[in-house]
């Protein structure tokens, strides 16, 4: 049972182009969670999906960021316009129900120049 | 809003001593709370989860332990090894499955 995946694991942008990161969760799992780590801090949570539903974006930037998670294929963090300050590690999660324990994918590494 | 506080921030011991991290939170309604061991450049590795009804939890050299009522945890390892040297994350769950990281704790152990 492969864990969860990320991809691309490294992910290099210039300043105003969109970035899309991939999270394939667990198998058997329909939820999903995103994080972000920016240097020197600690990884803050985003945003929170179930299939095809938003449960939690309180830690969603309001402008740029958006998330979804469809019915086939992978969960998407799509970041539109990207600014040097978006440069960080983005992690998933998956659970297979809302209370259960998370695990954690290997992170796309952002970099925006 | 649940702040998640770990001191120390770097930690360099010699191998073969125990060590304990520390890791203190504001809000003592978690659901549970779980250790995480991260290497430069990768992701997270789960280490101890404890469940909120749970004292402390042990796997090999590592042993965690809770107290909600005071709002702090602490990972204990013992007979430290090179490789552990690592960042050590501490993070709350809340009861909506949020997770709130601490900063973290990085330790070096030096052969």
């Amino acid at each position: 049972n492969a864990g969860v995946m990320q991809n691309p694991r490294h992910l290099v942008r210039r300043r105003g182009q969109e970035a899309r990161l991939r999270c394939s969760p667990m198998k058997g799992h329909s939820h999903v969670y995103w994080y972000r780590q920016l240097p020197e801090e600690g990884l803050k949570f985003m945003v929170y999906l179930q299939k095809e539903n938003i449960i939690d974006e309180s830690g969603m930037p309001k402008e740029r960021f958006s998330a979804e998670f469809p019915k086939e294929g992978p969960s998407i963090l799509r970041i539109q316009q990207v600014v040097r300050g978006d440069s960080a590690a983005y992690f998933c999660a998956s659970s297979s129900q809302g209370e259960d324990e998370q695990f954690f994918g290997p992170g796309t590494r952002l970099t925006v120049l | 809003k649940q702040e998640v506080t770990q001191i120390p921030a770097a930690l360099s011991v010699p191998e073969g001593e125990n060590l304990v991290l520390n890791c203190s939170f504001t809000d003592s309604a978690i659901y549970n709370l779980q250790w995480f061991r991260q290497d430069p450049g990768k992701g997270l590795t789960s280490l101890l989860l404890i469940q909120s009804s749970q004292r402390e939890q042990t796997s090999g050299r590592l042993n965690a332990s809770l107290d909600k009522s005071s709002g702090r945890s602490t990972l204990y390892i013992a007979a430290s090894q090179p490789g552990d040297s690592a960042t050590y994350l501490c993070a709350v769950i809340n009861t909506g499955n949020q997770f709130y990281f601490g900063t973290g704790t990085s330790l070096t152990v030096i052969p």
